[in-house]
């Protein structure tokens, strides 16, 4: 099966300026993540959809960062305006099966680095 | 929120030498502890789930188990090879709260030298 894909790969921008990352999960996979990973610490929730339902969102800092998932399907994440600290990697992942005995599905992430 | 500790933060061994990393995690309302191997680049690909106190998987030559009593989980390489050079993540999950959020640890970065 295909993976998760992300896009783009890398991104840099200035601070203040606006940057979308999108998202494309395995097909049929109903519960979506987005995580933020900086560097020296370990992925750190950021949001989770069941379908294109938020399910948790109280990590996201919501003055700057939004995400959606209208169809249910792909998924967008967007910050602005940006800041030196949220530079980092942005990993999607999706499952068919939260809390289950079963691995996650992780994309390649998306490093973005704030200038 | 829980505290997920990794240890040792890093590691470099030789080419054949077999390793073990540890992952603590407070053991109330426990679910579920992942192993992920993320190798720079590329996505981090599950290795184990487990669930059960006592639990042992193995996958080639990589093994893993679990304490859920204690809270911790160890996983294992046995002749280590430069492929498996890697961050090593573990991540547990609890009951209640939002169903499978992961919470990370830091990682352990092996390097393995031929």
């Amino acid at each position: 099966e295909a993976g998760v894909a992300q896009s783009p790969r890398y991104k840099i921008i200035e601070k203040r300026q606006s940057v979308a990352f999108w998202c494309n999960p395995i097909s049929g996979h109903a519960t979506l993540y987005w995580y933020q990973q900086i560097l020296g610490q370990g992925p750190k929730l950021l949001i989770q959809f069941q379908n294109n339902g938020v399910v948790d969102d109280s990590q996201l800092p919501k003055d700057r960062f939004s995400a959606e998932r209208l169809k249910g399907v792909d998924s967008t994440l967007k910050i602005q305006p940006a800041k030196l600290e949220d530079s980092a990697v942005y990993l999607c992942a999706s499952t068919n099966r939260p809390g289950a005995d079963y691995g996650y599905t992780f994309g390649s992430g998306t490093r973005l680095t704030v200038v | 929120i829980l505290n997920v500790e990794q240890s040792p933060q890093s590691l470099h061994v030789q080419e054949g030498d077999s390793t073990n990393f540890t992952c603590s995690f407070p053991s109330s309302n426990f679910y579920a502890l992942h192993w992920y191997r993320w190798e720079t680049a590329k996505s981090p690909e599950a290795l184990f789930v487990m669930t059960l106190n006592g639990d042992e998987k193995k996958k080639g030559r990589i093994s893993a188990t679990l304490n859920t009593k204690e809270g911790y989980s160890y996983l294992y390489i046995k002749g280590s090879q430069p492929e498996d050079s890697a961050t090593y993540l573990c991540a547990p999950s609890t009951y209640g709260g939002s169903q499978g959020n992961l919470i990370f640890g830091k990682g352990t970065k092996l390097s393995v030298k031929p």
